[in-house]
This record gives structure tokens, C-alpha cells and sequence, in this order.
């Protein structure tokens, strides 16, 4: 069965570039999630959308932000990094059915910031 | 706001025993509740999840989890642990939220889970 889709696996940034993570749902879903595990952490809910609607808001800082685009793919675009933004980058997707959908999560973008 | 305590930082049992992961969840209402494992640089693979009903839930890889309500418990269990089982796992609470969409997840800071052959 089709999975989510993150690219890149890997990125390494020097600190204050910017860098671009894109997901890719699995086909069908209208539900995007990204969420950030930094070292050592629990993954950390950021932002998500609902058929291409910023849906719910969590502890994203206001260097990021996101869309989510008409084929539903999203972008979590990043600013200005800082070391502190060097974590693993999660996206998931979900189908919503009242609800009670799953999420189902992609294998995560590795982002150094050095 | 709700919260999720997994007690157990790491746990180490032998090939074969059997596993009890411990979870606990704060939230106002009936939650969702979720266990993920995560394997080393890997993705969160879902386990198992509740959402109303049947308090005992079956999950994949053999792994089930008891919702009980009066002491706000979701533990994950194994009746007999194989090393492939050895992996970080996540309990997690579902808070749905209004308007359009579903609900976020928030997660316990993990149990690894370490198996001795």
C-alpha cells in the first residue's frame, strides 16, 4: 500500500538559510500533520491542514509555515534556521471520517542545522 | 491541556517474556489514545488505537492495550516479546479539535525497549 512520502530524507543547513521539507499524503487523504522530534524528544505537533485549510496550530515557531496545495501536497517552509531546529520533521496524513481517522506517518526529514 | 506520562524510560526483558508498557493520559474527556514504535532513525508506525467501544484493543504484531478509564491507563502488552520487538514505543492522546479536520496527537517522551536473546 501506498505510504507517505517526505523529501528530502536528509537536509544540512547552515544556521539563518532557509529550507523547504515537502510531503506527500497518502492518496486520497485531505489531512496533513507536521510534527518536529528533536533529539532524544517526543515528536511535537506543529501545524495542520484540512483540504488545503490550516486546520489546527501547535508550538510552530513563526519562522515556519505551511501550505498545503491543491493536489494536497504540503510544504513546511523554514527560515532563518537555528541550531535548535535540527530535528527530525514528520509528516503525516489521514483520511477524516468523523473524526476517528488514523494518522499515518511518512519516515521523516532529517534536518541538521550547522 | 492534556498530557501523557509513559513512567518506564527503558526496559529491558528476555526473548520470550512477556511485556507490560506502561501509559498514562490527563484530559478532560474521553480521549483518543494511540501506541506508535518507532525503530532507531525510523518512522512512527502505528501499533494500536482506541477510540470508543471495546476497552481491549488488538493490534498488530501481537500487541494489545487495555483503556481503563477510572485510572486513566492505556498499557500496551505482549504475552511473549521477540527481539524484532526491540524498538522505542509511544503512547499517545488524540485531542480532537473544532471546525473542519481531526485531531492533533500528544505524545509521551517513549519506553525503549530493549530484548535480551
Amino acid at each position: 500500500a501506498a505510504g507517505v512520502i517526505q523529501s528530502p530524507r536528509h537536509l544540512i543547513k547552515e544556521k539563518r538559510e532557509t529550507a523547504t521539507l515537502k510531503c506527500y499524503p497518502i492518496p486520497r487523504h485531505d489531512t496533513v500533520y507536521w510534527y518536529q522530534q528533536g533529539p532524544g524528544q517526543d515528536p511535537q505537533f506543529l501545524i495542520s491542514f484540512y483540504e488545503k485549510m490550516q486546520s489546527d496550530k501547535g508550538s510552530i515557531p513563526d519562522r515556519f509555515s505551511a501550505q498545503q496545495f491543491s493536489d494536497y501536497h504540503s510544504e513546511l517552509n523554514m527560515s532563518s534556521l537555528e541550531l535548535g531546529d535540527s530535528a527530525l520533521y514528520f509528516c503525516a496524513s489521514s483520511l477524516v471520517v468523523t473524526g476517528t481517522d488514523t494518522q499515518y506517518f511518512g519516515p521523516g526529514t532529517r534536518l541538521t542545522v550547522l | 491541556a492534556q498530557s501523557v506520562t509513559q513512567p518506564d524510560i527503558h526496559i529491558t526483558v528476555s526473548e520470550g517474556a512477556s511485556l507490560e508498557l506502561r501509559c498514562n493520559y490527563s484530559y478532560g474527556a474521553t480521549p483518543y489514545l494511540f501506541w506508535y514504535v518507532q525503530s532507531p532513525g525510523q518512522g512512527l508506525q502505528l501499533l494500536l488505537k482506541y477510540f470508543s467501544g471495546d476497552t481491549l484493543v488488538q493490534g498488530i504484531k501481537g500487541f494489545e492495550a487495555e483503556f481503563k478509564r477510572s485510572q486513566s491507563s492505556f498499557n500496551l502488552r505482549k504475552p511473549s516479546v521477540h527481539w524484532s520487538d526491540a524498538a522505542e514505543y509511544f503512547c499517545a492522546v488524540g485531542v480532537p479539535y473544532s471546525g473542519a479536520g481531526s485531531y492533533q496527537l500528544t505524545f509521551g517522551k517513549g519506553t525503549k525497549l530493549s530484548v535480551i536473546p
